[in-house]
């Protein structure tokens, strides 16, 4: 158990749609990170938040947003739903920056699956 | 960002062999570089970072090693045991960047009883 929670575990909705998927980092981690993983792909980086603001941005869609609140959790929002964006939605956090200790610790991810 | 390769084919190996999984970068010399190791459906788990200035770093059955000259990271599993067999992804910064990282696609290993 990495110590990070995901939730839901599993989603299946419609196209065209809008999903939040939530996750709460590591106790005292100060970064999240969001992942996405679609069947038998590599992890693509999506974003980056530290300590409450946007850190990183990977090739997000503009569908999607994320924002991390004070008590750190952070949430993913997808909206208008396509069938291409079924996949692993990952979570990740790691300790602060000034710690220089720079692994990550992932949730056990969302199954996303759009109908 | 930099680009990663990882033997995209899998790599099958006898049990209580030593396996050897490479990664090879081609831009600029990161900090760091990590190894994950990924079980289907689940999310990958940090294995050992090794920095710029270090040549080797070991872990009970795991040893990596980092040549920058090369451009290029080894990651051992000695005495290999079929609880092995997942897929293992390297994984480094951006450039000026020390906590995002960029993954390579990974090399998936079974280990053969």
């Amino acid at each position: 158990d990495s110590g990070v929670t995901q939730t839901p575990k599993h989603l299946i909705t419609a196209t065209g749609q809008r999903v939040t998927l939530r996750c709460s980092p590591r106790s005292g981690d100060l970064s999240v990170y969001w992942y996405q993983q679609s069947l038998d792909q590599g992890l693509q980086f999506l974003i980056q938040y530290y300590n409450g603001e946007e850190r990183a941005k990977g090739n997000i869609l503009e569908r999607f947003s994320a924002q991390q609140f004070p008590d750190l959790h952070s949430e993913l929002n997808l909206s208008s739903l396509e069938l291409g964006d079924s996949a692993l939605y990952f979570c990740a956090s790691s300790p602060s920056s000034t710690r220089k200790s720079y692994e990550q610790y992932f949730g056990p991810g969302t199954r996303l699956t759009v109908t | 960002s930099q680009k990663i390769e990882q033997n995209s084919e899998a790599l099958n190996i006898q049990e209580g062999k030593t396996a050897t999984l490479t990664c090879n970068y081609t831009n600029y010399s990161p900090a760091y570089l990590q190894w994950y190791r990924q079980d289907p459906g689940r999310g990958p788990v940090f294995l050992l970072l090794i920095r710029e200035n270090e040549k080797e770093k070991r872990k009970e059955r795991l040893k990596v090693t980092f040549d920058t000259t090369l451009k290029q990271s080894l990651f051992h599993i000695t005495a290999s045991q079929p609880a092995d067999s997942a897929t293992y992804l390297c994984a480094l910064p951006d450039a000026g960047g020390y906590q995002k990282v960029t993954f390579g696609t990974g090399t998936k290993l079974q280990v053969i009883p």
